[in-house]
């Protein structure tokens, strides 16, 4: 059963400093591995998606890397900004050839103080 | 597009009544799936659909819970009898393809009285 932990629950940090949130899963056999941000009481907004093949992938300030044979990928955010301040979901993929299901982390809870 | 479309937003029903939660997928969009978020376990992966077929329904906690997608554009989550352990919010996501990247709803707030 695929478990999927994320380091740290909870992080509050001054407005402009550089983040790293931790993903780790135990079933290596995954089809990619989405981030998702989630706002209090709202739905899930996709960020990045990293296929297995790939090691990273980036948006704006946000960068995200994948070791597959880990079990780990990290969210890296530059510059943190008060509007960062959500939920970070990591979700790897797990399927066959023509199935897949997100499996997802309790997430990190992020604020950003001006 | 519009994107995942859910509805109702809020629902609040007593114990013991049929809930129905609805969901339009994005359009050519062929796997569909149903989450259930609560505090104390996250977000749970409900059942799924490729192609309007269910393919995993093994996270539907009870017989209670039962699921349908009628067509590529349509499908139903539906609670009878509710209870009040039901509560949470019930999230529905699409995907253009099984590996594809999820897009999520808005999803339904449920409250069991």
């Amino acid at each position: 059963k695929q478990e999927v932990t994320q380091i740290p629950a909870a992080l509050s940090v001054p407005e402009g400093e550089n983040l790293v949130l931790n993903c780790s899963f135990t079933d290596s056999a995954i089809y990619n591995l989405q981030w998702f941000r989630q706002d209090p009481g709202k739905g899930l907004t996709s960020l990045l998606l990293i296929q297995s093949s790939q090691r990273e992938q980036t948006s704006g300030r946000l960068n995200a890397s994948l070791d597959k044979s880990s079990g780990r990928s990290t969210l890296y955010i530059a510059a943190s900004q008060p509007g960062d301040s959500a939920t970070y979901l990591c979700a790897p993929l797990l399927g066959s050839s023509n199935t897949g299901k997100l499996i997802f982390g309790q997430g990190t809870t992020l604020q950003v103080k001006p | 597009d519009a994107g995942v479309i859910q509805s109702p937003r809020h629902e609040v029903t007593e114990m013991g009544q049929e809930v129905t939660l609805r969901c339009k997928p994005i359009s050519g969009h062929n796997s569909l799936f149903w989450y259930r978020q609560t505090m104390m376990r996250g977000l749970e992966l409900l059942i799924y659909f490729n192609n309007n077929v269910p393919i995993d329904d093994s996270g539907m906690p009870e017989d209670r819970f039962s699921a349908k997608m009628p067509n590529a554009s349509f499908s139903t989550l539906k609670i009878q009898p509710s209870e009040p352990r039901d509560s949470a919010v019930y999230f529905c996501a699409s995907s253009p393809w099984a590996q594809g990247g999820y897009t999520f709803g808005s999803g339904t707030r449920l409250t069991v009285v």
